[in-house]
């Protein structure tokens, strides 16, 4: 089974500051996808950014982006300039590419990461 | 934002009551779950549904149910609510084919007091 580990229950950053993000996972797969999640205080879960896991490249999502090191099987998200907006749980969640087995398809989550932005 | 919606938002109901929280998509995803984030935040999956008529249980146990008469709807019912119940529940679907991003409903907060 697959599982999705975030490290870091809260974090803070000030203001226009850079903040990283962690998260690893652990899979059998070798085709997969991985998912930043945003969820703001009493609003919708919405994508962030995605990577593919056959694509060596970084995926980029204007001020957010992902350090994607396949073979320690980590994900992080580093949110650059940041703005009180983005002030959220973070929760990192993964999907294999094709599912063929039984059960639910449904994303594997991450007990999420909280965000807090000081001004 | 994505063509999902969730009603009610919030809800306050007595021990006992029998309620039904409705989940709705204009997109045409096949594929849809429900999911209870507990107060850490944590998501677990409940129930989910590949097509008309098809319904499973996920992960997690719980004591509701869901059906899948139309495409787009995807109920959640809980037959007599009790206190432990109180939780939000967060509706979801996706697209058949490669298993891609899931697109979320706003919520709905449950308290059963």
């Amino acid at each position: 089974a697959q599982t999705v580990t975030q490290s870091q229950p809260e974090m803070s950053v000030q203001e226009a500051e850079t903040v990283t993000l962690s998260c690893t996972y652990d899979t059998s797969e070798s085709d997969y996808y991985l998912f930043w999640y945003k969820q703001p205080p009493s609003r919708q879960m919405i994508l962030v950014i995605r990577q593919e896991a056959y694509k060596q490249q970084n995926a980029t999502e204007n001020r957010f982006s992902v350090n994607f090191q396949k073979a320690a099987k980590s994900f992080s998200l580093k949110i650059s300039d940041s703005q009180l907006g983005d002030a959220a749980m973070y929760f990192c969640a993964y999907s294999p590419r094709q599912y063929s087995g039984g059960g639910a398809d449904g994303l594997t989550f991450g007990k999420g990461t909280h965000l807090i932005i000081q001004p | 934002e994505a063509d999902i919606y969730q009603t009610p938002r919030y809800l306050v109901i007595g021990t006992g009551k029998k309620i039904t929280l409705e989940c709705s998509q204009t997109m045409g995803h096949d594929k849809m779950y429900w999911y209870q984030q507990d107060p850490g935040m944590e998501l677990h999956l409940i129930h989910y549904s590949y097509g008309v008529n098809s319904t499973e249980k996920g992960d997690l146990s719980s004591e509701s149910t869901v059906s899948r008469i139309r495409t787009e709807h995807f109920p959640l019912t809980l037959e007599s609510a009790r206190p432990s119940h109180t939780s939000q529940y967060l509706c979801a679907s996706k697209p058949q084919g490669a298993n891609t991003e899931a697109f979320f409903g706003q919520g709905t907060r449950l308290t059963v007091v």
